[in-house]
């Protein structure tokens, strides 16, 4: 099983619509957990990291589902701009190391 | 806002030539990284870097590779003898004490021929 899995996609969806990704991670000891996005040819940028108690910011909701070790992301109201890879990423350890990278879902917004 | 810089952006060279990689990470952070990633796949951890030494690396990270933070401000990659699969994004990753984001930078693209 890999370590994070993610659907590759690619998501095409109009402007404005709600779109929604999942991703599932096999350690469960694993304790931090983020979405970053990625642009083609580019760094991976932090978008968010995930709590518990799931949090919001703007038009991103990001979920984390310990006991199922599944995290999502919700993109609402969908901007032209947001078409990217995202990135499911987990580090394995609290304030420890690597990040690891799952192999990113594309999403595609169109007019 | 401060960032993570890379240089060069694009790195060509021969096969068994040695590439030095650099990275200038966010001046009060601690804890330095190394990623890359082949065109088309995922990124994968190289090896992370504290207080001046390895604190862990990836089956990647054989003894081609090494990291030195030679100055108070760059971290540094090198490749000694370059082998055509090396060929991918290097990213340098830094994150602040007491933190778990980490932030990187553009990326360094190698190309070997």
């Amino acid at each position: 099983r890999k370590e994070v899995e993610q659907d590759p996609g690619p998501f095409n969806v109009p402007e404005g619509a709600t779109v929604a990704f999942n991703c599932t991670y096999s350690n469960s000891a694993s304790q931090s957990f983020f979405w970053y996005r990625q642009d083609c040819r580019k760094e991976p940028k932090l978008l968010m990291s995930v709590y518990s108690s799931g949090n919001e910011d703007g038009r991103f909701t990001a979920q984390l589902n310990r006991a199922s070790q599944y995290i999502s992301l919700l993109i609402r109201d969908s901007k032209l701009s947001d078409s990217a890879t995202y990135l499911c990423v987990v580090n394995p350890l609290e304030y420890g190391n690597k990040l690891v990278f799952g192999a990113g879902t594309i999403l595609r917004v169109k007019s | 806002e401060p960032e993570v810089t890379q240089t060069p952006s694009h790195q060509v060279t021969q096969m068994g030539q040695e590439v030095i990689l650099r990275c200038v990470p966010i001046s009060n952070h601690l804890y330095f990284y190394w990623y890359r990633q082949i065109l088309g796949q995922k990124v994968e951890f190289l090896v992370s870097f504290y207080n001046n030494e390895i604190s862990e690396k990836s089956e990647i990270f054989d003894d081609q590779f090494s990291v030195e933070r030679p100055d108070g401000s760059n971290f540094t990659l090198k490749i000694r003898s370059t082998k055509l699969e090396d060929s991918a994004m290097y990213f340098c990753a830094s994150r602040s004490s007491g933190y778990n984001e980490q932030f990187f930078g553009p990326g360094t693209r190698l190309t070997v021929l």
